[in-house]
């Protein structure tokens, strides 16, 4: 199974700031996902990041508000920009495994955002 | 556009009998995969069991189970003798083409084991 970790692992920020989140796998993959988890809610896919191209954004999120970086086969970053309350959430990555029968989650980042 | 459906928020179960979690699906790809996954209160996403939409065989491993019918679209996780630790939250997804492809997820049901 794949190791995954994120930092950070929580934060507070003010409104109108910006955070980002550093996604770290432990072996290469080709795609990369982006998922947001609001208070009491399921998971929704912000976007999927493959490496060496624009990450492609579900409806909904938009690359001003949520850039992602991809510059190798084991790290992203997702920013979420100019923050406010309703981005309080758990952001997480996740990636492939050595199948395509399994999919990992990394630990998520559990902003609030003030 | 897929869509899981679980239909129940919460279940109370004494610990050490079997629980069923009901999850159905939708979804016009002929090739799939559907996941279980558990989230404790730390808030991480722990992979339980797979199972593939042409998968002739119910998928096991260890406790967990998917009672897998596709007729009925509906891919139940069956966790048996359950434990105190088995008390979170679990979320039933899809994905096309069996897998490495983003998830959908359904609501999740929050299951507490009483001891």
């Amino acid at each position: 199974s794949a190791v995954i970790s994120q930092k950070p692992s929580r934060d507070i920020c003010q409104r109108g700031t910006s955070l980002t989140i550093q996604c770290q796998v432990d072996s290469q993959v080709t795609m990369m996902f982006w998922y947001r988890q609001q208070p009491g809610q399921s998971l929704t896919l912000i976007a999927t990041a493959n490496q060496g191209s624009e990450a492609t954004y579900e409806s909904g999120f938009v690359i001003d508000k949520f850039p992602i970086s991809r510059p190798n086969l084991t790290f992203s970053t997702l920013t979420v920009s100019n923050m406010s309350p309703e981005d309080s959430s758990i952001y997480l990555c996740s990636v492939e495994g050595t199948g395509p029968t399994e999919q990992y989650f990394g630990p998520g980042t559990r902003l609030t955002v003030t | 556009a897929q869509k899981i459906t679980q239909t129940q928020p919460g279940m109370f179960v004494q610990e050490k009998e079997a629980v069923t979690l009901d999850c159905t699906y939708d979804t016009s790809d002929p090739s799939y995969g559907l996941f279980w996954y558990k989230q404790p209160s730390s808030g991480e996403m722990i992979f339980l069991i797979y199972q593939g939409s042409y998968d002739q065989q119910n998928a096991t491993e260890g406790r967990y189970s998917l009672n897998f019918q596709k007729a009925r679209k509906s891919a139940n996780l069956v966790i048996s003798a359950s434990q105190l630790g088995d008390s979170a939250m679990y979320f039933c997804a899809m994905s096309s083409n069996f897998g490495n492809e983003k998830l959908t997820f359904g609501t999740g049901t929050r299951l507490t084991i009483i001891p």
